[in-house]
């Protein structure tokens, strides 16, 4: 059975940067149609897909966080991370990581992990 | 970006009776070459994270009881819980995966009537 792990620092700084790692077990990171997903949810609010890599390093952003988001995978570890910068209070959320099916983009997401709640204050 | 509309915000439904979710994208997520239609069912319990329930409009994924049924093509999609029990009460989520940035629906809360 998969299962996905997200560890972090629940509590960050504004305008520091929050770093989250998925670790995925029960299967490998490098095989299979997928690619591997982070979606985060406010508290009370609906889902906001982030971002998503392939184990190729093929990366996919939202617009809304190219700009302050960097996606890594290493397959050695099986895991994968988030990098986001410079956070200010609306980033607080729940943050989960997810295994997508993927063909010639990133599709559903069939496996999610528990998630990892993270707020931004000083 | 595709938006993806979600009606009616919740809803409360006797056990044993019909739930019916709608899901309005406001371009079509139907990719004609293969005719299929690039949108997913999820249920989210309180305090869980996601679950996938529907693939590709109305594909049911394993383990999902058959009292879930998806429906629609192009823009109109219908998530029907038949003869709903007690721990299908959710959150249930649309989102499709047509086109990059991936999009979720806003939500829709079930509750026993």
């Amino acid at each position: 059975q998969l299962r996905l792990l997200e560890s972090g620092p629940g509590l960050v700084k504004p305008s520091e940067t929050l770093s989250l790692i998925c670790a995925v077990s029960g299967g490998s990171i490098s095989s299979g149609p997928y690619s591997w997903a982070w979606v985060r949810q406010p508290p009370g609010k609906g889902l906001e897909w982030i971002g998503s890599i392939h184990y190729t390093g093929n990366t996919y952003f939202n617009p809304s966080l190219k700009s302050r988001l960097t996606l890594a995978v290493d397959a050695s570890k099986n895991h994968f991370s988030l990098n986001l910068s410079s956070v200010t209070a609306a980033d607080s959320a729940v943050y989960y990581c997810a295994r997508q099916v993927h063909y010639n983009s990133p599709y559903y997401f069939d496996y999610w992990g528990q998630g990892s709640q993270v707020t931004v204050s000083s | 970006d595709i938006v993806m509309t979600q009606s009616p915000d919740s809803l409360a439904v006797s056990l044993g009776e019909r739930a019916t979710i709608n899901c309005k994208s406001s371009q079509t997520v139907l990719y004609d070459p293969i005719n299929k239609n690039f949108l997913g069912w999820y249920q989210q319990r309180p305090g869980q994270p996601p679950k996938l329930l529907i693939s590709w409009a109305s594909t049911r994924e394993s383990g999902v009881p058959e009292r879930f049924s998806g429906s629609g093509s192009g823009t109109d999609f219908t998530l029907t819980i038949t003869s709903l029990q007690a721990e299908d009460v959710a959150l249930y989520y649309c989102q499709q995966y047509y086109t990059i940035p991936l999009t979720f629906g806003g939500g829709t809360k079930v509750e026993i009537k």
